[in-house]
């Protein structure tokens, strides 16, 4: 099945700075979504953008969508320590009833 | 608050036992999924359910059973069948039968066997 690849696979920064997560998947799609996940907790949704939309920003997130690459970006500026997480991008399956998960960037800021 | 409860949030479990993670959502989502998650990867579907008294496998299936008798409860049976059980679970919904758009986790039930 259809999967997104995030890349790097884990990223280290300061706190401040700016934290550029990619993502890719392989077949068409209707939409892609970002979640994060703290350790050990449950996934909570960040952004939604659809296939006809190329770039969406919610507070200190930037999202891009390239779907002639296949890929799309997080970006998460002026981190905060408390932005420490695994950022996982998402994908509707073709059939439009599954959702299919990367393996996730997970990001450490340093304060 | 509406929202997504898993239990139990721990459970171990002896080779060769069956055990039963409880998911209930009362947020009137028609859709319900299980996911399992291993340590340092990504989710993958177990089963999933568009409306009560129907569900589809999902990539994982083998050695799981679901049910889903209600609109609101969704109980996944990890069977002795599964031979490496041990892992995160997470229970999810979406509003409407299809997936169009956010989904909402519950915080997950970590299954140990011993």
């Amino acid at each position: 099945s259809q999967q997104g690849e995030e890349d790097p696979q884990a990223l280290s920064i300061q706190e401040g700075e700016n934290a550029t997560m990619n993502c890719s998947y392989k077949t068409s799609i209707n939409n892609l979504q970002w979640y994060r996940q703290n350790s050990g907790r449950g996934l909570v949704h960040l952004i939604l953008i659809r296939s006809n939309e190329r770039e969406k920003h919610s507070g200190r997130l930037r999202v891009t969508l390239d779907t002639s690459k296949k890929s799309s970006s997080l970006l998460i500026t002026a981190s905060r320590a408390a932005d420490t997480a695994s950022y996982f991008c998402a994908t509707d399956d073709t059939g439009g009833f599954k959702t299919i998960f990367g393996a996730g960037t997970r990001l450490f800021v340093k304060a | 608050d509406g929202g997504i409860t898993q239990s139990p949030k721990y459970l171990f479990r002896k080779e060769g036992q069956n055990v039963t993670l409880s998911c209930e959502q009362n947020l009137n989502h028609d859709a319900m999924y299980w996911y399992r998650q291993d340590p340092g990867q990504g989710l993958r579907l177990i089963y999933y359910s568009q409306i009560v008294n129907d569900f589809q496998k999902g990539d994982i299936a083998e050695g799981y059973s679901v049910s889903r008798e209600k609109k609101e409860s969704f109980p996944l049976t990890v069977t002795s069948a599964q031979k490496n059980p041990t892992a995160f679970y997470l229970c999810a919904s979406i509003e409407g039968k299809e997936n169009t758009g956010e989904l909402f986790f519950g915080e997950g039930s970590r299954l140990t066997v011993l």
